[in-house]
């Protein structure tokens, strides 16, 4: 089946650095990708659209300043966490939509934590 | 808007006991609702998914059936297995909003021997 990767799967960084996260359609391109971040014992919520070759598209509440999507190509979006602080250590998560069958698939997530 | 409403957990069962996990759903359009599940230290994956009224999605002993006049999808198992321990997410995607999830606050379900 169709497949997305996430990298890294972990990371613990300095408050104040970037980190920036990957996420790759391997065997199928996505013209439309998702970034969630997942809170602990609480659900996923929905932080940007990411569509190949235009802007993402960012919820209520989520400032793209901070957290800038870039997707690039039909295989690969990136999420990076600009000026990291501890509150933004979370559970993020990618998905991606099969652009024939428009099946969504899911990353394995990137656990960020920040000290 | 778009919502999901599933049952607070952890839910706590015995191996071989019958699961319920109830969700309930508020949509404008026709979506498509979907469980999906998460393994300690894994992410998401889909577990079954049905697309219409009246469908039943099925895998690796689980069901739910799409129940429109209930707004309802509920999971069940006849028997559920210490391996069935993890965060179940009931989910619905509106085709109008170009497949995006909405998805419900998860429910942790631990099976002991």
């Amino acid at each position: 089946g169709a497949v997305v990767s996430q990298h890294p799967s972990r990371v613990i960084c300095k408050s104040g650095t970037s980190v920036k996260i990957e996420c790759r359609s391997l065997d199928f391109q996505a013209t439309t990708m998702f970034w969630y971040r997942q809170f602990p014992k609480q659900s996923l919520m929905l932080m940007a659209t990411s569509n190949e070759g235009s802007k993402a598209t960012y919820e209520q509440g989520v400032e793209k300043d901070k957290f800038l999507i870039n997707h690039a190509s039909l295989t690969l979006s990136t999420l990076t966490v600009t000026s990291a602080h501890p509150e933004d250590s979370s559970f993020y998560i990618c998905s991606a939509v099969e652009g024939v069958t428009g099946e969504l698939f899911f990353g394995e997530g990137s656990r960020l934590t920040v000290l | 808007g778009n919502s999901v409403t599933q049952m607070e957990g952890p839910v706590t069962l015995s191996e071989e006991a019958f699961l319920t996990i109830n969700c309930t759903y508020t949509a404008t359009g026709y979506p498509s609702l979907f469980w999906y599940v998460q393994y300690p230290g894994e992410g998401l994956q889909l577990l079954l998914k049905a697309t219409k009224a009246d469908d039943k999605g099925s895998n690796k002993g689980f069901e739910a059936t799409y129940r429109k006049e209930t707004t309802s999808f509920h999971l069940e198992k006849g028997s559920v297995q210490v391996s069935d321990s993890a965060v179940y997410f009931c989910a619905l995607s509106d085709h109008y909003a170009g497949n995006m999830l909405t998805f419900g606050g998860g429910t942790r379900l631990m099976v002991k021997p």
